[in-house]
């Protein structure tokens, strides 16, 4: 099966501009979460999403932040303004909690540089 | 915050030889999960191991929970230069809540 799908790879922005990242999950999957990961650390959780309804936002800034899931689908994550603290990995991963119940498939991930 | 604190923070072995990761977590889990990151890219699930379970074994990997001192390791046995990579431990209370992952371990498997 097609893996979880992100672009871009690479992002380099200037402190204060807005991006965007996209990401595709692997088709039938309900459950789609946003993390972040920090060099030097493990990935931490910004949103999860059950199709298209937010189950999680505890974590994310929302000041800065904010992320939506089409038709339950496809999702993308915005930062505007970006802060040079936001330099990080961006992750997506995907879950089916049916006969593989509990993993979550990754995707390859943007990295961002906020310069 | 993270759950999970990784030990050691690197490790450095020859190949051949075997390679054990701890992990200590602090609250109630539903189960513990172990992942693989190679440098730039995303995480590779390795193996699963439910709150119920003491010891669980795929091919190169065994895996021990110890819930009475929220404790877990990985052992990697003859490992190889394709080994190379982080290594991190997830928990998750429950099937479909986010996993809470530490900070991982560095592996290098020198040649």
């Amino acid at each position: 099966e097609a893996g979880v799908a992100q672009s871009p790879r690479y992002k380099i922005i200037e402190k204060r501009q807005s991006v965007a990242f996209w990401c595709n999950p692997i088709s039938g999957h309900a459950t789609l979460y946003w993390y972040q990961q920090i060099l030097g650390q493990g990935p931490k959780l910004l949103i999860q999403f059950q199709n298209n309804g937010v189950v999680d936002d505890s974590q994310l800034p929302k000041d800065r932040f904010s992320a939506e899931r089409l038709k339950g689908v496809d999702s993308t994550l915005k930062i505007q303004p970006a802060k040079l603290e936001d330099s990080a990995v961006y992750l997506c991963a995907t879950g089916d909690y049916g006969d593989r119940a509990y993993e979550q498939y990754f995707g390859p991930g943007t990295r961002l540089t906020v310069t | 915050s993270q759950q999970g604190e990784e030990d050691p923070q690197a490790l450095s072995i020859q190949e051949g030889e075997n390679a054990t990761m701890n992990c200590s977590y602090k609250t109630s889990i539903n189960n513990l999960q172990w992942y693989r990151q190679n440098s730039g890219r995303g995480l590779v699930h390795l193996i699963l191991i439910r709150s119920n379970e003491r010891e669980k074994h795929s091919g190169r990997l065994r895996v021990t929970l110890d819930t009475s001192k929220k404790s877990s390791s990985l052992l990697i046995t003859a490992s190889r230069a394709a080994d190379t990579a982080s290594y991190f431990c997830a928990t998750s209370y429950s099937g479909n809540t986010p996993l809470v992952f530490g900070k991982g371990t560095r592996l290098s498997v020198i040649a």
